[in-house]
């Protein structure tokens, strides 16, 4: 079976430090991946996502950055982080199926970021 | 940006009532689904619904979707304490490479 892992579960950081956040999934491949972010009390706000190793799609201009080292492996990063970059990100994978433009996503159980 | 809005933003209820959360949207979709978020917690997928389906029973969840009034609704019926939660719905539009886009959510509180 397909499970995600993403960590660490909770994070707090200074401001102006470097951030570094990974997700893996297991027993699929060539999942697509997803970054999204969700302040206090709201809904989920699409920062990344990849169909593809070297393959990274922005879709909110900021300080943060994704990578895809590997087929199962995606990073969130930041060289400096803001305190307007704290709240709750998820990691999520779909799998891409030709005939259903994206099926149900799996998330991971997220990172509660603070940055003080 | 957000595709979904889900409606009411917040629902109590006493338990074994029905709950009934609405979501619109703006574009032509492939399919249309509903999450839940148990607090502080990932979203776990509970049904989709595809473009071509009106209605989609699972368990104790009930989604119709009306494509021509760009609605869905989610109905969980005789609602129990541990449904307090925040649902989602998500679009899968009918066109290009995009992703699931999310509503702002619906929080349900189920009081025993």
């Amino acid at each position: 079976s397909q499970t995600i892992h993403q960590w660490p579960a909770t994070l707090v950081q200074p401001v102006g430090s470097p951030l570094s956040l990974e997700c893996t999934v297991e027993g699929t491949s060539n999942p697509n991946l997803y970054w999204y972010r969700q302040a206090a009390g709201r809904g989920l706000q699409l920062l990344f996502y990849s169909v593809g190793i070297g393959q990274i799609s922005s879709e909110v201009p900021q300080n943060l950055s994704a990578s895809r080292p590997q087929d199962r492996q995606f990073i969130l990063s930041s060289k400096k982080l803001l305190l307007s970059d704290s709240g709750f990100y998820l990691c999520a994978w779909s799998a891409f199926r030709v005939w259903e433009i994206y099926a149900e996503a799996f998330f991971g159980q997220g990172t509660r970021l603070t940055v003080v | 940006s957000q595709q979904g809005e889900e409606d009411p933003q917040a629902l109590s209820i006493q338990e074994g009532e029905n709950a009934t959360m609405n979501c619109s949207y703006k574009t032509s979709i492939n399919n249309l689904q509903w999450y839940r978020q148990n607090s502080g917690r990932g979203l776990v997928h509970l049904i989709l619904i595809r473009s071509n389906e009106r209605e989609k029973h699972s368990g104790r969840l009930r989604v119709t979707l009306d494509t021509s009034k760009k609605s869905s609704s989610l109905l969980i019926t005789a609602s129990r304490a541990a449904d307090t939660a925040s649902y989602f719905c998500a679009t899968a539009i009918d066109s290009g490479n995009t992703p699931l886009v999310f509503g702002k959510g619906t929080r349900l509180s189920v009081i025993a």
